[in-house]
């Protein structure tokens, strides 16, 4: 069984268009987040949240809306993609907000 | 503030050589972890271990080890006897009193030839 998983692997769509990434893991961990990585394979994180809540927004353009609607699941919200969103987006999550970070596979976001 | 520094972009070996990926990382807090990931070509992120600031003792996993010194603000890692699979990038990462996000440093892109 994948510890952290994401859907999907690949992402290809407009400008302009709406679209998710699922993730979800099944480690029983707290604390759950998203990065992104660029091409030149800087990883920044996006958002941290704890026991469903909110914990992190670094400073991420509101066009992205993550939510978690129990502890075990974290998915992104994209609107209005643009060129400049194209990059891979990981998800992972940790016991507690002081244990390592298991990643998901990543999502390849490619926006034309 | 919070800062990861991994000044060698890419390094090339040739197999069965010894190499050591540097890693500096600056905080003003008293208590934080460090942490390496590798990043093979397939793209996913695999954890390989976390060390506490409180605990400077090094640590040998096979043919992985890892030097931590505070005194220099240092968390190196050396593979022993590289592997043409232990080709990747390798990514440092700290957590500090706000455990709630890794800060990665840059990355280093370890090529190893056969």
């Amino acid at each position: 069984d994948t510890a952290v998983s994401q859907t999907p692997k690949y992402l290809v769509t407009q400008m302009g268009n709406d679209k998710s990434i699922k993730c979800e893991q099944n480690l029983g961990h707290d604390t759950m987040y998203w990065y992104k990585q660029d091409s030149k394979k800087f990883l920044k994180i996006m958002f941290s949240y704890n026991n469903k809540e909110l914990i992190i927004n670094e400073t991420v353009p509101n066009r992205f809306s993550p939510k978690s609607p129990d502890k075990a699941h974290l998915n992104l919200h994209i609107n209005s993609l643009e060129l400049g969103d194209s990059a891979v987006y990981f998800c992972a999550s940790s016991q507690d907000t002081q244990g390592e970070a298991f990643f998901g596979q990543g999502t390849r976001l490619t926006v034309v | 503030a919070q800062k990861v520094t991994q000044a060698q972009t890419e390094i090339s070996v040739v197999e069965k050589e010894d190499v050591t990926l540097d890693c500096v990382y600056e905080t003003r807090d008293t208590t934080y972890y460090l942490f390496w990931y590798k990043q093979p070509p397939s793209g996913e992120l695999v954890f390989l271990i976390r060390r506490n600031s409180f605990d400077e003792q090094n640590e040998i996993s096979g043919r992985y080890s890892w030097n931590f010194q505070k005194s220099t603000s240092s968390f190196n890692f050396t593979i022993t006897a590289s592997q043409v699979v232990d080709s990747a990038v390798y990514f440092c990462a700290l957590s500090g009193d706000n455990f709630n996000k890794f800060y990665f440093g840059s990355g280093t892109k370890l090529n190893v030839k056969p």
